[in-house]
């Protein structure tokens, strides 16, 4: 079976650049997760979509971070403008609905600004 | 809100020794309680999960029991391997909220000397 596909693996950007990440879902799973991952602050929630709605938002960043399910098989982070402070692993999460269900992570986008 | 506290790393640890990652978490709800693991360049994945208060889960010789009384999930293991190197989340899913996103420790690094 398909995992969850995320591309591009690694990003190198600019300051001010935007840059969009894209993750594929497995198939027939109702819920997404987009979550950063640094080694200071570890795994935060960026945005949780279930069947397509925003159903949370991580408000630290709100302001230059948006997610958004186009339809139920692909997701996109764009982050824009991007800033040094951006660097980081970015990864996505879905899971058929339901609180005892495990999320299947993908391998994750490894973001660089420059 | 929910929350999970987990043993600070690098735990550092001999091959052929026991290993114990301590875990406890606050949640107004009944929640499903998951270890995952991360090893470099790839996303979590799951080692197991326990959907009931007094139950065990176990995976490839590490195990955990959910203590609801005490609100803990310690992780165990009787005698590590090289390759079980690799860093360790705690995390909780609340069955009952309309919110159902996972909320992670901050991870525990396990290194294991040959």
């Amino acid at each position: 079976d398909a995992g969850v596909t995320q591309t591009p693996r690694h990003e190198v950007a600019e300051k001010g650049q935007t840059i969009i990440l894209k993750c594929e879902p497995v198939s027939g799973h109702n819920d997404l997760f987009w979550y950063r991952q640094t080694k200071i602050q570890g795994l935060e929630l960026l945005s949780y979509f279930r069947s397509k709605s925003l159903m949370e938002d991580g408000g630290a960043f709100k302001d230059r971070f948006k997610a958004e399910m186009l339809n139920s098989s692909f997701s996109t982070l764009k982050i824009q403008p991007t800033e040094p402070k951006d660097s980081a692993v970015y990864l996505c999460a879905s899971s058929s609905t339901g609180g005892n269900q495990a999320p299947l992570f993908g391998e994750g986008t490894r973001l660089s600004v420059l | 809100g929910d929350s999970v506290t987990q043993t600070e790393g690098p735990v550092t640890l001999s091959e052929g020794t026991s290993l114990t990652v301590n875990c406890s978490y606050e949640t107004k709800q009944y929640p499903t309680l998951f270890w995952y693991v991360q090893y470099p360049g790839e996303g979590p994945q799951l080692l197991f999960k326990v959907p009931k208060a007094n139950e065990k889960g176990s995976s490839r010789g590490f195990e955990a029991t959910y203590n609801k009384e005490a609100t803990s999930f310690h992780l165990q293991k009787a005698s590590v391997q090289e390759s079980d190197s690799a860093v360790y989340y705690c995390a909780l899913r609340d069955r009952g909220s309309a919110l159902g996103r996972l909320h992670f420790g901050a991870g525990t690094q396990l290194i294991v000397i040959p």
